[in-house]
């Protein structure tokens, strides 16, 4: 059984229009993130949220919103795509309690706006 | 506050010769250390973790890394490289700041050649 999942992996879409990516684990974690991997590979953390906390990297654009219906699905929806927000879109999960927890990473989708 | 520089975006080695991708870290606490595996159009897979116990851990796939504090420096190696081993690596660092959902910082990454 896969541990995390995204829906879709491949997202085309024009520019004005509003999307949502679904995360889901199956591992009881109760810690989510959102990471975009530009296209020099370069992996930067957008939200990290558990059932107390949504801490939002500083950085991401407000047209970028976190959404979790329960404790397994992190959703990241996006108003107003822009060109830029073409990237790879990771979600990830962890437990929380201690501080050196691995993050599960989900496949990635990837999100190209035209 | 965290950072990591991996030092070499591209890494060439003969398939059967010893693997060395370099990191250094720079963190106001005691760091967790970490380092990821991302084949092409996968998700990143954990290969292994420093957690303040033994300085040298090893990992899947035979790598293995090991945490010098004097050099803030956390490389990975691996005696004999495979075909398979071909992929993107990155170095991570995760220390005790910050809010309670711990975050990662990534390492822009290193990718890893394997020639026949």
């Amino acid at each position: 059984d896969t541990a995390v999942s995204q829906t879709p992996k491949y997202l085309v879409t024009q520019m004005g229009n509003d999307k949502s990516i679904k995360c889901e684990q199956n591992l009881g974690h109760d810690t989510m993130y959102w990471y975009k991997q530009d296209s020099k590979k370069f992996l930067k953390i957008m939200f990290s949220y558990n059932n107390k906390e949504l801490i939002i990297n500083e950085t991401v654009p407000n047209r970028f919103s976190p959404k979790s219906p329960d404790k397994a699905h992190l959703n990241l929806h996006i108003n107003s795509l822009e060109l830029g927000d073409s990237a790879v879109y990771f979600c990830a999960s962890s437990q929380s309690g201690t501080w050196n927890n691995e993050q599960f990473f989900g496949p990635g989708t990837r999100l190209t706006v035209l | 506050a965290q950072s990591v520089t991996q030092l070499d975006s591209h890494v060439s080695v003969s398939e059967g010769t010893p693997v060395l991708l370099r990191c250094n870290y720079s963190s106001s606490y005691s760091p967790s250390l970490f380092w990821y595996v991302q084949h092409p159009n996968k998700g990143l897979q954990l290969l292994l973790k420093y957690t303040s116990a033994a300085t040298l851990v090893k990992g899947i796939n035979g790598f293995e890394a090991e945490f010098k504090k004097s050099e803030t420096s956390f490389h990975l190696t691996k005696p004999s490289a495979h075909m398979s081993d071909a992929a993107e690596y990155f170095c991570v660092v995760s220390d005790r700041g910050g809010g309670s959902a711990r975050q990662l910082t990534f390492g822009s990454g290193t990718q890893l050649t394997v020639l026949p």
